[in-house]
């Protein structure tokens, strides 16, 4: 089965400075991979995906991800952060087994951007 | 706003009752999948519909079921309800049910079983 593992509970970022949130997976054929950021009391927003190409992925609101194949990561990256970042992120992996097309998520990072 | 729209927002209900969660996807969608999020499990896949089919089914009980109608809306049902079932859950739709589409998430339905 496809997985993926986010190895960090909550990051800590000040305002301003870059930051990265950490995403490995692990699947059998290509790796169709997605991020999403859920708000407090809302629902999952679609960040960006990599499904093949550039290694670097360009998404909303400023982020970025970087796929590397041989560390078999997916990291979530922002130049400079917002205290708006501030929520809960999650990456996701395609199933394409007899689960169908459904996402498979890690547990989930919580960022935290101070003043 | 993605576009998906899940009624009610809240619910809070007894065990051993049921109730129906339901959902209208982006217009021009066809699938639509519902996922539970509680605090111990996570985001779970539960199952998928496509064009008013079946298409997958993850983690769901037995005492849950649901179905997508000819308008594409989705109801997912959940019945003989316990306290464990408290949880958020979550509708997604994308246009077709290729490995490459995106999944837009609707806001969601808060459960509590009292």
């Amino acid at each position: 089965a496809q997985s993926v593992a986010q190895p960090e509970d909550q990051v800590n970022v000040a305002e301003g400075n870059p930051l990265t949130v950490k995403c490995t997976y692990s699947v059998s054929g290509n790796p169709y991979l997605f991020w999403y950021v859920q708000y407090p009391n809302r629902g999952l927003q679609f960040l960006l995906k990599y499904i093949t190409g550039d290694n670097l992925v360009k998404g909303s609101y400023g982020f970025e991800a970087e796929f590397n194949k041989s560390q078999t990561s997916f990291h979530l990256k922002k130049p400079s952060a917002l205290v708006s970042d501030s929520a809960l992120y999650f990456c996701a992996v395609r199933e394409n087994s007899n689960s169908g097309y459904a996402l498979n998520f890690g547990k989930g990072t919580s960022l935290l951007v101070t003043p | 706003d993605s576009g998906v729209t899940q009624t009610p927002k809240h619910l809070i209900t007894a065990t051993g009752q049921r109730v129906t969660l339901r959902c209208s996807p982006r217009s021009g969608d066809l699938s639509v999948y519902w996922y539970q999020q509680s605090l111990d499990q996570g985001l779970q896949f539960l199952i998928q519909y496509y064009n008013g089919e079946e298409r997958a089914k993850g983690n769901i009980l037995e005492r849950f079921s649901a179905q997508q109608f000819p308008d594409l809306h989705s109801e997912l049902n959940l019945s003989s309800l316990e306290l464990g079932d408290s949880a958020l859950y979550f509708c997604a739709s994308s246009p077709g049910q290729g490995v490459t589409d995106t999944q837009y998430f609707g806001p969601g339905t808060r459960l509590t079983v009292l």
